[in-house]
């Protein structure tokens, strides 16, 4: 079985600039968490998507977004890029996404911002 | 107070010792909690997890859990080289909802020769 698939590994961007990330789910999978890894504040939770609706909500400013598609496949997008913005995103996906369950974690995106 | 605090380390054992690991959270009403490692570089690897009271055995690994201290650890047996990598503890706090997890910010662990 294939695991949680991410995509681009790396990213370069310059601040005011938006990007996006993908990421694939394991199959029969239908949630779809993001959290952002920085050296100073760990791994931080973003959202989390269940049946392409935005169920939790971490405290991150309004231009980081996200969307669930009907596969399950989750993109993440991040307007307006700042320096702060540089970090490792961390795609997790889980069956049904309730309390308990194990959370299985992609190779992550790297993004630079310069 | 951190909602999940760890000892950054980084924790140095010889091979073959036990490592034992801690980790503390702030919101008594959390049930579930998390182990994972990760390597330099790479993501988390989930290695073990806890619901109740008591200990959970696997392999060389055992997770301990006591809600009433609001306290987990993580005992490594016989550990090895290969275990040289940040351990993350991870709780499902209930104040946070579905399945959001409050990581600490991770103890290194060095297992040395």
């Amino acid at each position: 079985k294939a695991g949680v698939t991410q995509t681009p590994r790396y990213l370069i961007k310059t601040r005011g600039q938006q990007v996006t990330l993908s990421c694939s789910p394991i199959s029969g999978h239908r949630s779809v968490s993001w959290y952002q890894q920085t050296p100073g504040q760990g791994l931080q939770f973003l959202f989390e998507y269940f049946s392409e609706t935005q169920r939790n909500k971490g405290n991150f400013p309004g231009r980081f977004s996200g969307r669930q598609f009907s596969n399950s496949r989750s993109e993440m997008n991040v307007s307006t890029l700042e320096l702060g913005d540089s970090a490792l995103y961390l795609c997790a996906s889980s069956l049904q996404g309730t309390v308990g369950e194990k959370l299985f974690f992609g190779s992550g995106t790297q993004l630079s911002v310069l | 107070q951190k909602e999940v605090e760890q000892n950054s380390g980084p924790l140095s054992v010889p091979e073959g010792a036990i490592a034992s690991l801690n980790c503390t959270y702030s919101d008594r009403g959390s049930q579930s909690f998390f182990w994972y490692r990760q390597y330099s570089g790479k993501s988390p690897e989930l290695i073990m997890f806890i619901y109740s009271n008591g200990d959970k055995e696997d392999g060389r690994f055992t997770a301990q859990l006591n809600k009433a201290s609001q306290y987990v650890s993580l005992l490594i047996r016989d550990s090895q080289p290969s275990d040289s990598a940040t351990y993350l503890c991870a709780v499902n706090m209930i104040t946070g909802g579905g399945n959001k997890l409050t990581f600490g910010t991770g103890t290194q662990l060095k297992v040395e020769l």
